[in-house]
């Protein structure tokens, strides 16, 4: 298997424009999980899913943000309108339910600059 | 709901010297926990895990962790730091009934030659 799949790995947009970033899990896996990551606050989990729906999205920071993953293969998270404080790397992450697959698998992020 | 807490974000260590990484948890349930590390611009990658049985566990690149229920801790040790293990590291904890993995703020690590 790949393992999970980011893209871009870098994005780089100016205030005000929209942003998507995009994720592929490992296949057969049933949770995804957003992660962002930044200097200050350290690996914030923003949401995450089990078997395609939305669990937890507490930690999406505003109404900016939101996240879909309309089929087990596929997840974006959207931030319209991109502000400077977004810029981030961005880790997406899935994991298996079972007694034995209990650990998460990360990608390798998306580097996301607002300027 | 559980969280983790890693004492001291930056250790600095000696080649050949002892590396002790500290992790504690809060848990309602007996926890899953974990050990990932993170070098510069990639992803995080597991090093080892506890889910249940032998408390003492071993991870990739020698590394080890062990379990202690009565002080809440998951404390992370490799008894001979390497040049290559200058690095992220971070603890996290799931609920095994629950998919949410908390990660602790992590603890950079570096090695003096």
């Amino acid at each position: 298997d790949a393992g999970v799949i980011q893209s871009p790995r870098h994005e780089v947009t100016e205030m005000g424009q929209e942003v998507t970033l995009r994720c592929k899990p490992i296949s057969g896996h049933n949770s995804l999980f957003w992660y962002r990551q930044t200097m200050m606050r350290g690996l914030e989990l923003l949401i995450y899913f089990n078997n395609n729906v939305p669990i937890d999205d507490s930690g999406m920071p505003e109404d900016r943000f939101s996240a879909k993953m309309p089929n087990a293969s596929f997840s974006t998270l959207k931030i319209q309108p991109s502000e400077p404080r977004d810029s981030a790397v961005y880790f997406c992450a899935s994991r298996a339910k079972g007694p034995y697959d209990t650990e998460a698998f990360f990608g390798q992020g998306t580097r996301l600059t607002v300027v | 709901a559980q969280s983790v807490t890693q004492l001291g974000s930056h250790v600095s260590v000696s080649e050949g010297a002892l590396v002790l990484l500290r992790c504690n948890y809060s848990s309602s349930v007996p926890p899953y926990l974990f050990w990932y590390v993170q070098y510069p611009n990639q992803g995080l990658q597991l090093l080892l895990k506890y889910t249940t049985g032998a408390t003492l566990v071993k991870g990739i690149n020698g590394f080890e962790a062990e379990f202690k229920k009565s002080e809440t801790s998951f404390h992370l040790t490799k008894p001979s730091a390497h040049m290559s293990d200058a690095a992220e590291y971070f603890c996290a904890v799931s609920d095994p009934e629950d998919y949410k993995l908390s990660f602790g703020a992590g603890t950079t690590v570096t090695v003096r030659a």
